[in-house]
């Protein structure tokens, strides 16, 4: 049962076009984060946010942002995408950053860049 | 950096058959190691996570963690169709951020 949800499920663009990625999680969880998975099914964070405070910034490009309004909402936007963009971009979220807290995701976003 | 290693990379056993998964890691000072269930075009899901040396069972699912040799494995009793998917190992790095770092994961497949 789904209670992260992700919009778009699937989006195709152009190299140089901006793209953003939504996320609401209805579990009232404090932490959320995205992660990519690649066509490898490797999953890497990229960030992640506690009460609307960013707490990881993972090396990735400056062209991707992530931007949170409240602590139910954690969105992705990326500048002028690269052809190396393309993946599922997945969002999660927590209560807590405790050790024994499960991670719920969502059902990703898949990108692609032609 | 903490690394993750999975074998095998793909499986396929009969139904009934016990599954069996392993994970080596790093770094010795990691915390709770995870189990994943990701069926495809879904999310991964969370099944089973461990701690402390030893082996917990929940279910069908057991799994044992030897934290001397950095090793983990799950074993999955009787297996079923439905647990055709991408198992996938993660070790939380500890720290404030509770950040996974994960394998990059075994392709079961469980035939009838």
């Amino acid at each position: 049962e789904t209670a992260v949800f992700q919009t778009p499920n699937y989006h195709v663009t152009q190299v140089g076009n901006e793209v953003s990625f939504n996320c609401k999680q209805t579990l009232g969880h404090d932490t959320m984060y995205w992660y990519k998975q690649d066509s490898k099914k490797l999953l890497k964070i990229m960030f992640s946010y506690n009460n609307k405070q960013l707490i990881v910034n993972e090396t990735v490009p400056r062209r991707f942002s992530p931007q949170s309004s409240d602590k139910a909402h954690l969105n992705l936007r990326i500048k002028s995408v690269e052809p190396e963009d393309s993946a599922v971009y997945l969002c999660a979220s927590r209560p807590g950053t405790g050790d024994g807290n499960t991670l719920y995701f969502g059902e990703g976003s898949r990108l692609i860049v032609v | 950096q903490e690394k993750v290693q999975q074998s095998p990379e793909s499986l396929i056993v009969p139904e009934g058959a016990m599954v069996s998964l392993n994970c080596s890691f790093s770094d010795s000072a990691s915390q709770s190691i995870w189990w994943y269930q990701q069926h495809p075009g879904k999310g991964p899901k969370a099944l089973i996570s461990i701690f402390s040396n030893g082996n917990k069972k929940e279910g069908r699912l057991t799994v044992y963690l030897n934290r001397a040799s950095l090793h983990v494995s799950l074993h999955i009793k009787d297996s079923q169709p439905s647990d055709s998917a991408v198992y996938l190992c993660a070790v939380n790095t500890g720290g404030l951020s509770g950040k996974l770092t994960f394998g990059e994961g075994t392709q079961v497949t469980v035939i009838s």
